[in-house]
């Protein structure tokens, strides 16, 4: 079974303070995803990445930055957090379809549990 | 315009009801299209997944997709109170990137 896990599942952040998340997949993917879920809003991505080292903006980067320095392992780094930052952040990863035979099935995100984020 | 636009709810149904969840999108070139399923304090998962136009069914769901009207369609029948989550919808264009797009997620109660 693909895991996904994140570091923690409930985090209280002051504003102004640096705030690391983390995420790690034990399939070896190479794509993985950071998103925030927000009410009324629903999925948002922010940052996405293909290979170790690599990253690409997603739709909403605007204070965030991310680090893929393991192919396991992505972290979202909130480098000032802001109370418009609270958030449920969900990771998610999934296999390069360059390398499958292009089924929607290994297209699949498999999510982690989600960190839920509060910035006072 | 959102991309995938989906009906966020929520929509209460009495057990044992058939649901209808129904989302629009405008991309053109999306090929497939995915629900996912999530739990409160969850994240989600792939619950179906179709390619192109047509159903596809998978025991007391079936997902639809119909490319000429933009519009993907995921049916419960003998909905149970366990079926109770929020379903999200989403699309994707098979490339190199590998981004799919979702809709906001339609919360469901099935009522005992």
């Amino acid at each position: 079974d693909v895991k996904v896990t994140q570091s923690s599942r409930y985090l209280v952040k002051r504003t102004g303070e640096k705030v690391f998340l983390e995420c790690v997949q034990d399939m070896d993917h190479e794509n993985m995803f950071w998103y925030r879920q927000d009410p009324g809003l629903g999925l948002r991505l922010i940052y996405f990445s293909y290979d170790v080292k690599m990253k690409e903006k997603g739709d909403i980067p605007e204070g965030y930055s991310v680090s893929r320095e393991k192919k396991e392992r992505f972290s979202l780094i909130l480098e000032s957090a802001s109370t418009n930052q609270t958030s449920m952040y969900l990771c998610a990863s999934s296999l390069n379809i360059e390398w499958t035979s292009g089924r929607a099935r290994d297209n699949e995100q498999f999510f982690g549990p989600g960190t839920r984020l509060t910035v006072l | 315009q959102k991309e995938v636009e989906q009906d966020p709810g929520p929509l209460s149904v009495p057990e044992g009801a058939i649901v209808s969840l129904n989302c629009t999108y405008s991309n053109s070139a999306f090929q497939y299209f995915m629900w996912y399923r999530q739990y409160s304090r969850k994240g989600p998962e792939l619950l179906m997944y179709t390619y192109s136009s047509g159903n596809k069914e998978d025991g007391r769901f079936t997902a639809q997709v119909d490319k000429s009207s933009k519009y993907i369609s995921l049916f419960i029948r003998d909905s149970q109170p366990s079926d109770s989550a929020t379903y999200l919808c989403a699309a994707s264009v098979v490339n190199r990137d590998d981004k799919i797009i979702f809709g906001k997620g339609t919360r469901l109660h099935i009522l005992p």
